[in-house]
């Protein structure tokens, strides 16, 4: 099957620090990926979209000032953690469907996750 | 808009017992719906998907899900629980090319 990777998969910074997480599709080419921030013992919840050559679209209640998505290429998709603070603290996770949509064209690949860790 | 709802928060069975993990959707249209495991401190895993077709959908690790359109469900099943299934396990929900929505997950302990 497809493969998502994210880099790193642990992350431990202090308070006011920012943080980039990496999300690469390894065998296939995804226009859009999705951000996606996991809090302890809870669901997963949709932060943004990120399209490559667009402006991401964020969920509301993210700030995407505090949450820079970047889109760069058709295999890369990185989001920032700008001045992170204690609260930011939680799991981000990535995914990135491949095909164009449709009846058994859907299927997300997920990435394995990044622990962050604001101290 | 879609949602997902696990009604279990946690459950526990005896191993060798069998499982059954509920969901229900709400969704105008048919939904593409999935089942993930997700493993302590671990990203997602896809145990079994629903497109279309045979409503009864097999997967990895002896999973089964069956699609009851009637009742909005989709019911992940399996006839011999191993210790290593215990983990949380999330149903989800999607159209098209859109991002998937979660349920709030139900946690799984296997006891001996």
């Amino acid at each position: 099957g497809a493969v998502v990777s994210q880099h790193p998969s642990w992350v431990i910074c202090k308070s006011g620090t920012s943080v980039k997480i990496e999300c690469r599709s390894l065998d296939f080419q995804a226009t859009t990926m999705f951000w996606y921030r996991q809090f302890p013992k809870q669901s997963l919840m949709l932060m943004a979209t990120s399209n490559e050559g667009s402006k991401a679209t964020y969920e509301q209640g993210v700030e995407k000032d505090k949450f820079l998505i970047n889109h760069a290429s058709l295999t890369l998709s990185t989001l920032t953690v700008t001045s992170a603070h204690p609260e930011d603290s939680s799991f981000y996770i990535c995914s990135a469907p491949r095909g164009a949509g449709g009846p058994g064209n859907n299927e997300q690949f997920f990435g394995p996750g990044t622990r962050l860790t604001v101290l | 808009a879609q949602s997902v709802t696990q009604p279990d928060i946690h459950i526990t069975v005896s191993e060798g017992a069998s499982l059954e993990l509920r969901c229900n959707y709400s969704y105008g249209a048919t939904p593409y719906l999935f089942w993930y495991v997700q493993s302590p401190g671990q990203g997602l895993q896809l145990l079994l998907k629903y497109f279309s077709g045979d409503t009864l959908v097999q997967g990895i690790k002896g999973f089964e899900a069956e699609f009851k359109r009637s009742q909005s469900s989709f019911n992940l099943r399996k006839p011999s629980v191993h210790w290593s299934d215990a983990a949380e396990y999330f149903c989800a929900v999607a159209s098209g090319n859109t991002p998937l929505v979660f349920g709030k997950g139900t946690r799984l302990s296997v006891i001996a």
